[in-house]
């Protein structure tokens, strides 16, 4: 079935420092979602992407579609501690079911 | 604050019981997804309802179930409960339409003593 695998696991920065987290499908994607889920807290949604190639940005935050709508990458610039946080991409394939990835836990160090 | 409402909060029971997890959407919203997050796990999808009906289903056991009513709240029945069923278990739902972002409650937090 449809799989869905974030990497890295887990990823601890300086503040300051820059953070990507890659997804990677096992099938193409009609689309993707972004969520964070703060410690404690419920996942939020951030985004979603439906073009292959988008590129979205919101403020620190850039978002990118494969070409293959394959791939999916959240690349955050300059980290706050506000940024601490589980971040979810969720896809959705030939199912039409939403599919979360595996996460990656964002872990910022003032 | 989402507009997803769970209750309860926190449940503590024991192997062997049975307990409802409810649900109630943000208003207007005619689709409710159920998700199980265990420690340190992502989440899992478990069932999808759509205005009363059964829409998709992931990985859910055959000890659980679950049904959305005509007011559209909904409710998560989980039996025969065993220690790893201990998670986190969030409701979310969406608006009609494939590529609306869903909303999650603050989840229900279960615990099997």
């Amino acid at each position: 079935g449809q799989q869905v695998m974030q990497i890295p696991q887990y990823q601890h920065v300086q503040e300051g420092e820059d953070f990507t987290t890659y997804c990677n499908s096992s099938t193409t994607l009609s689309n993707i979602q972004w969520y964070k889920q703060r410690p404690g807290g419920h996942p939020v949604f951030l985004i979603q992407l439906v073009k292959s190639g988008e590129v979205k940005k919101q403020k620190r935050l850039t978002f990118q579609f494969g070409e293959a709508k394959k791939n999916s990458s959240l690349h955050i610039t300059a980290t706050q501690t506000t940024d601490v946080g589980t971040y979810f991409c969720a896809g959705r394939g030939a199912t039409n079911k939403l599919i979360f990835g595996t996460g990656t836990l964002l872990a910022v160090q003032p | 604050d989402s507009g997803v409402t769970q209750t309860p909060k926190h449940l503590i029971t024991a192997t062997g019981q049975r307990v409802t997890l409810r649900c109630s959407p943000r208003s207007g919203d005619l689709s409710v997804y159920w998700y199980q997050q265990s420690l340190d796990q992502g989440l899992q999808f478990l069932i999808q309802y759509y205005n009363g009906e059964e829409r998709a289903k992931g990985n859910i056991l055959e000890r659980f179930s679950a049904q959305q009513f005509p007011d559209l709240h909904s409710e998560l029945n989980l039996s025969s409960l065993e220690l790893g069923d201990s998670a986190l278990y969030f409701c979310a739902s969406s608006a009609t339409g494939e590529k609306q972002p869903q909303h999650f409650g603050d989840g229900t937090r279960l615990s099997i003593l």
